[in-house]
């Protein structure tokens, strides 16, 4: 079965450092795209970035460049989402996503919330 | 980015078809064979329901279809069913390797 088994959730303070995780199985893990999707609570789906986890090539969306940063380790079929210094704002959940086609995701994560309050 | 337009919410009875909207404008809708929806049920992942317009994955309901015209695009239910309530999402090609999505549609079954 394909699937994207992500990390639980998560609570930090404003000017935590944190990683997510998001662990592929079933598939060719360095063969798809991997995309993270941000909800923040009460909204709709962010496309946040992509990587390749074949040869970690990246794009971010310009709303989330420099804010995150996605890496991928083909070692553990893991793709990652990181930020340096939390703020509150970052609160959401956070899914993953396998790129199936030109421009869809056709596996989608559970989700890691992440909660970040004082 | 600019989110695509869709009613924040519609509602319609079980048996009855409901069409969804998705706006966007000619940098992506308009000029994207990649639009794409998917169903999400709060606390459960997203699932994909239709891709590049108008194609359905193996395992989703003939019940739902997808179709294009200018920069809106649209889904349509038909034959409501209690477990389509959910919040549904489209989403566009905007750039290379970029996505933009809808800000969702609230579907109530009645």
């Amino acid at each position: 079965e394909v699937q994207l088994v992500q990390s639980g959730a998560e609570v930090k303070k404003p000017g935590e450092s944190l990683k997510i995780s998001c662990q592929g199985s079933g598939y060719t893990f360095t063969g798809y795209w991997i995309g993270w999707v941000r909800q923040m609570p009460g909204k709709g789906l962010e496309w946040m970035g992509i990587i390749y986890p074949g040869d970690s090539d990246t794009t971010y969306s310009p709303s989330f460049e420099g804010q995150v940063t996605i890496s991928a380790d083909k070692s553990t079929n893991t793709a990652y989402l990181q930020w340096s210094s939390l703020k509150a704002s970052d609160t959401a959940i956070y899914y993953c996503a396998r790129r199936g086609g030109v421009f869809y995701m056709d596996v989608w994560g559970k989700g890691t919330t992440v909660t970040v309050s004082s | 980015q600019s989110a695509l337009t869709q009613p924040a919410s519609m509602s319609g009875s079980p048996g009855q078809s409901i069409t969804i909207s998705c706006t966007g404008t000619s940098s992506d809708v308009g000029n994207s064979k990649y639009v794409s929806w998917y169903q999400h049920c709060p606390g459960k992942a997203p699932k994909l329901l239709i891709y590049d317009v108008s194609d359905r994955p193996s395992g989703v309901s003939n019940r739902f279809s997808g179709s294009k015209s200018g920069n809106t695009a649209s889904l349509t239910i038909s034959g409501l069913q209690a477990e389509d309530e959910a919040d549904y999402y489209c989403s566009s090609y905007k750039t290379t390797f970029t996505w933009v999505f809808g800000g969702g549609t609230k579907l109530t079954v009645l």
